[in-house]
């Protein structure tokens, strides 16, 4: 089976500092790795995923997340944040084939709280 | 805006009841799924229905159901609700029927208490 671990539920930050969210996966078959936003009383938007290829993705905001197979993370980092970056986060892998469930499985999200 | 809409935006019913929740996907997106969000179990994929048909299952109680429609809009249905019903639920929607490669946008939620 697959899971998703986030190892923090919350972060506090300054504006303009780094942030890095963690994020670990288990799984005995490909992976397809996501992260997801969602801002207060808002549904989920897809920040950037990772699906083959380069293994570091981006997002058109400036985080970005690297997939580490042999670490089996994707982690999310962005060098420098912002007040509207408060929100919470959420990582999510799926896969195909035996041992997948074919869909989405969420970690217990990160609250990112930014700080002037 | 995610194009995805989802009413009603917050329901309040007591223990023992019957309520149906709407979701309709953006347009051209044939999947929908359905999410539970609540503060213990985190956010839970509950089924998948692609083009009318059900595509995927996953922790979704006997006491839940849900369809599509030709029209693609999707209902789930919540019998016999219990305290522990109470939760926020999320439709969201794919083009295709690949889940696990598929971007899904998600629509707003619908808050539902149970008292």
């Amino acid at each position: 089976a697959q899971s998703v671990t986030q190892l923090d539920s919350q972060v506090p930050v300054f504006e303009e500092a780094p942030v890095e969210l963690r994020c670990n996966y288990s799984s005995s078959v490909s992976v397809y790795l996501f992260w997801y936003v969602q801002y207060p009383n808002q549904g989920l938007q897809l920040l950037l995923k990772y699906l083959s290829g380069s293994t570091l993705v981006e997002s058109i905001n400036g985080f970005e997340a690297e997939f580490n197979k042999s670490q089996t993370s994707f982690h999310l980092r962005k060098p420098s944040v912002h007040i509207s970056d408060t929100a919470e986060y959420f990582c999510a892998v799926s896969g195909s084939g035996p041992g997948s469930q074919g869909n989405l499985i969420f970690g217990k999200g990160t609250k990112l709280s930014v700080k002037p | 805006d995610s194009g995805v809409t989802q009413t009603p935006k917050h329901l309040i019913t007591a223990t023992g009841q019957r309520v149906t929740l709407r979701c309709s996907p953006r347009s051209g997106d044939l999947s929908v799924y359905w999410y539970q969000q609540s503060l213990d179990q985190g956010l839970q994929f509950l089924i998948q229905y692609y083009n009318g048909e059900e595509r995927a299952k996953g922790n979704i109680l006997e006491r839940f159901s849900a369809q599509q429609f030709p029209d693609l809009h999707s209902e789930l249905n919540l019998s016999s609700l219990e305290l522990g019903d109470s939760a926020l639920y999320f439709c969201a929607s794919s083009v295709g029927a690949l889940a696990y490669t598929d971007t899904q946008y998600f629509g707003p939620g619908t808050r539902l208490t149970v008292l």
